[in-house]
């Protein structure tokens, strides 16, 4: 059974840049790994992807705000989003697989100064 | 930027049968949208139920089926049980990215 993991701040100000880590339980997926968040009480946004080969995609809106990397001695993916303004705020989640098989738990990020 | 449009609740009575949708704002969905459909119940994680139009995710149980209906995708649940209630959201693929659609509430009354 795959697991995956998002860890990082719980709060952040605004300006600042949040870094979120997706840990997962395997080695050498060879799958993409997706970020998706989810503002309270709205609907899911797609974030970004990032693939085996390290090839990267973007939500369009976000595109100049968010990077993505893959560390693979470390089994996990790093999310980076840059001034970060209080509508960021949102359960983050990580999702692995082509088809968004398996999800972490999410992670709640709050901006707030 | 590619809006993906959803109903925004719908109801069904234990035991029915409903239908839910995913458009583009513009242009048809296709089998290239690899429309996909996930579930989140109050308080869950999203759980993938459909993907590439009609495939079944493992644990997905046979009442949900996926198609293409009239340039939409389209999500249809049969003998619908209490446990279906929640929030079901597409997924679309346009232009090398992908885009959820805003969710529609299921209600089992």
């Amino acid at each position: 059974q795959i697991t995956l993991r998002e860890s990082g701040p719980t709060l952040v100000k605004p300006t600042q840049t949040l870094t979120l880590t997706c840990g997962f339980s395997v080695s050498d997926i060879g799958q993409a790994v997706d970020w998706i968040r989810q503002p309270p009480g709205k609907a899911l946004e797609w974030l970004g992807v990032i693939h085996w080969d390290d090839d990267k995609r973007y939500n369009p809106s976000l595109k100049t705000r968010l990077t993505l990397t893959r560390d693979t001695s470390k089994n996990q993916v790093v999310l980076t989003m840059t001034e970060m303004d209080p509508v960021d705020t949102a359960t983050y989640y990580c999702a692995l697989g082509p088809n968004f098989q398996y999800w972490g738990q999410g992670t709640p990020v709050v901006v707030s100064s | 930027q590619t809006v993906v449009i959803q109903e925004p609740s719908l109801t069904v009575s234990p035991g029915g049968t409903v239908t839910l949708t995913c458009a583009f704002s513009t242009g048809a969905v296709t089998t290239g949208s690899f429309p996909q459909w996930f579930q989140q119940k109050f308080g869950q994680t999203p759980r993938a139920l459909i993907y590439a139009t009609n495939g079944r995710h493992p644990g997905t149980p046979a009442r949900f089926s996926g198609s293409l209906l009239g340039g939409k995708a389209a999500l249809t649940l049969s003998s619908v049980q209490p446990e279906d209630e929640g929030d079901y959201y597409c997924l679309l693929y346009s232009g090398s990215v992908q885009v959820f659609g805003g969710g529609t509430r299921l209600t089992v009354l």
